[in-house]
């Protein structure tokens, strides 16, 4: 059974920075593009950053570029999301997701970004 | 960017009923399509791949169609589980990019 399961989250001041991470099982995890989706609070789904299967390609919406950094280690079957420079408008439910034709997600974990 | 458009943006249907959710590409995806549903509190689950593969486990009442820009998900005899939101997202090219969602209510 596919599991994806993320961590890292929490309530962090504006300008600070947050590591998540998420653990796969159940699937050859270094065969599978990765990603990080997340959905703002009563909002719609907003797709944030993706890497390929070596991780030696990264693809990132506009508004995170510079500020967000998506990697992956095949080695222990996990995917990190490297949030700095946070901003308010960064509050949203982080979801970890393979890709295989659509998306199969984690539970997501929520960061919040308030002072 | 792609720009996804869902239709309509809200729904209400009878059970039993038979209804057809539309999302409209701004360029052509090659059916680099998906569909999910989403139910309150929960993570979206994937239901369509590739505009009309239904996924393992999904009931066969959903199914997908469509090419080009143009497609489309339809909900046979709709049941009291299926409310929730229904997004579309396309696959083809970065930045992905996701429609704003259909929200099902179940009269």
């Amino acid at each position: 059974e596919v599991q994806l399961v993320e961590s890292g989250g929490g309530l962090v001041q504006p300008g600070r920075s947050l590591k998540l991470s998420c653990a796969a099982s159940g699937f050859s995890y270094s065969h599978y593009v990765m990603a990080w989706v997340r959905q703002a609070p009563t909002k719609g789904l907003e797709w944030v950053a993706s890497i390929n299967t070596d991780g030696g390609n990264t693809y990132y919406r506009d508004s995170v570029k510079g500020r967000f950094t998506i990697s992956r280690d095949n080695a222990r079957n996990t995917l990190y999301l490297q949030i700095d420079s946070l901003r308010s408008e960064d509050t949203a439910t982080y979801y970890c997701a393979k890709w295989d034709g659509g998306y199969f997600w984690g539970q997501g974990v929520m960061v919040t970004v308030s002072s | 960017d792609i720009q996804m458009t869902q239709s309509p943006a809200s729904l209400s249907a009878s059970l039993g009923e038979t209804v057809s959710l539309e999302c409209l590409a701004s360029e052509g995806l090659f059916n680099s399509l998906a569909w999910y549903q989403q139910k309150p509190g929960k993570s979206p689950q994937l239901l369509i791949s590739g505009g009309s593969r239904l996924q393992d486990g999904v009931p066969s009442r959903f199914s997908g169609r469509g090419s080009g820009t143009q497609y489309s998900l339809k909900i046979s005899a709709i049941q009291p589980e299926d409310e929730g939101i229904y997004y579309c997202q396309q696959g083809y090219k970065y930045p992905l990019t996701f429609g704003s969602g259909t929200k099902l209510e179940i009269k």
